[in-house]
């Protein structure tokens, strides 16, 4: 299994909800991360779980709050977002540590298409 | 810190015609440098990837890059493309630690739009 799974494919949800993205892979890597991609941007990095735990956060607000329950999956729990957050939201996994030395190549999920109403 | 341009945000060709989408990077120490390319409302592909070694890179569905260090370069081309290569392509390099050598978190350019007509 090479592939980085993420659920729902589509989300909308209006300013007082509270929802959840998820995100699993089963290639027993050990890094995850979140991207955020606004149309016509490149992605942008939020967060990185190295070994469960969380070891960058690209001073994201807190409206966003990623969790890692195990070294498979990774989620990203929403609460009192604003329209300007709908976006892509792209998870990835890499065998290792990001700031481990050599190469440790990136591999992306499809995404979860986010609407904040 | 690492920056990558992309000059062309958008590439029209011809099906069946050379195309060469352009990237610059801003360091020249040594990088790890990467395409990506992303079909619509689907997430990143890894295309080729350029660690050390041979200047010349293939990657897959027929691309291939030059690393050109004096330039601070590493444009991506096809020799023929096809309707099927319409999407973004995203020029990307690893940022570096304060000490040196690379990280593998991932720089990325603003993406050229190759869009193949038939």
């Amino acid at each position: 299994d090479t592939e980085v799974t993420q659920t729902p494919k589509h989300l909308v949800m209006g300013m007082t909800n509270k929802k959840s993205l998820k995100c699993e892979q089963h290639m027993g890597h050990r890094a995850m991360y979140w991207y955020k991609q606004k149309a016509k941007k490149p992605p942008e990095l939020m967060f990185v779980y190295s070994y469960e735990k969380l070891s960058i956060n690209e001073s994201v607000p807190s409206r966003f709050s990623p969790e890692c329950p195990n070294s498979s999956l990774l989620n990203l729990h929403l609460h009192a977002l604003q329209p300007e957050d709908s976006a892509l939201y792209l998870c990835a996994s890499s065998p290792r540590e990001p700031s481990f030395g050599g190469y440790n190549e990136q591999f992306f999920g499809p995404g979860t298409r986010l609407t904040v109403l | 810190a690492q920056s990558v341009t992309q000059l062309d945000s958008q590439v029209p060709v011809f099906e069946e015609a050379p195309v060469e989408l352009r990237c610059n990077y801003s360091s020249s120490v040594s990088v790890y440098l990467f395409w990506y390319v992303q079909y619509p409302n689907q997430g990143l592909q890894l295309l080729l990837k350029y660690l050390s070694g041979s200047t010349l890179v293939k990657g897959i569905n027929g691309f291939e890059a030059e690393f050109n260090k004096s330039q601070t370069s590493f444009h991506l081309r096809k020799p023929s493309v096809h309707i099927s290569d319409t999407a973004e392509y995203f020029c990307a390099v690893s940022d570096r630690k304060k000490g040196g050598g690379a990280t593998n978190k991932l720089i990325f350019g603003t993406g050229t739009l190759l869009a193949v007509q038939p």
